[in-house]
């Protein structure tokens, strides 16, 4: 099976414009989580999307958005940029009823 | 999820084994223990689970104090290729990962 893909690989966006990232789960999956990392935080989650339904959010501002398509892949929206949502934005997907998670290659993203 | 403790950073010469210890005293019964890895600039790579028997796959063994309280990764035969850095996660039914800052294992020849 193809693993998780996510595109654009990199970016670069100004302060104040916003950004679409896109993510395609393994096929059959389900779940799909996006991670935010960057050196000072980590990786922190952002939220999971199942079956089209956000089911889980972590402590980001309303400017991080997301969705999912019925073919479970995914979006996620950052508006409003600002110099500090610079980062690797990684996404995971999951099998219904299984634990473990495999993640994408990851998005940067670099604000100027 | 239970609050993990692990090195900063190991070093292990290639050919011998490498074991990654991680404390998590406060772990509760329904609690897992995951390992992930990540190699530089890449996503994070899923490489084993327990809750409280010793597991092994083609990647690594896992083995699970008693207690519940630690654990250690073993990587049994280490090449260059397994320098990354390590997180030991515990978390329960949810599916959110809190990964901490992880061991940091450079494998040198």
């Amino acid at each position: 099976k193809a693993g998780v893909t996510q595109t654009p690989r990199y970016l670069i966006k100004t302060r104040g414009q916003q950004v679409t990232l896109s993510c395609s789960p393994i096929s059959g999956h389900r779940s799909v989580s996006w991670y935010q990392q960057t050196p000072g935080q980590g990786l922190q989650f952002l939220f999971e999307y199942f079956s089209e339904t956000q089911r889980n959010k972590g402590n980001f501002p309303g400017r991080f958005s997301g969705r999912q398509f019925s073919n479970s892949r995914s979006e996620m929206n950052v508006s409003t940029l600002e110099l500090g949502d610079s980062a690797l934005y990684l996404c995971a997907s999951r099998e219904e009823g299984a634990y473990e998670q495999y993640f994408g290659p990851g998005t940067r993203l670099t604000v100027t | 999820d239970a609050k993990t403790t692990q090195p900063t950073s190991m070093d292990c010469a290639e050919g011998r084994a490498a074991n990654l210890p991680c404390n998590h005293s406060t772990i509760s019964g329904n609690e897992y223990v995951y390992w992930y890895r990540q190699i530089h600039s890449q996503g994070p790579q899923y490489i084993i689970h327990g809750l409280k028997n010793n597991e092994t796959n083609e990647m690594a063994s896992l083995i699970i104090t008693e207690d519940r309280k630690s654990s250690t990764l073993i990587l049994p035969h280490a090449t260059l290729r397994d320098t990354a850095v390590y997180y030991c996660i515990v978390k329960g039914s949810n599916y959110k990962l809190t990964f901490g800052k992880g061991t940091l294992l450079t494998v040198n020849p």
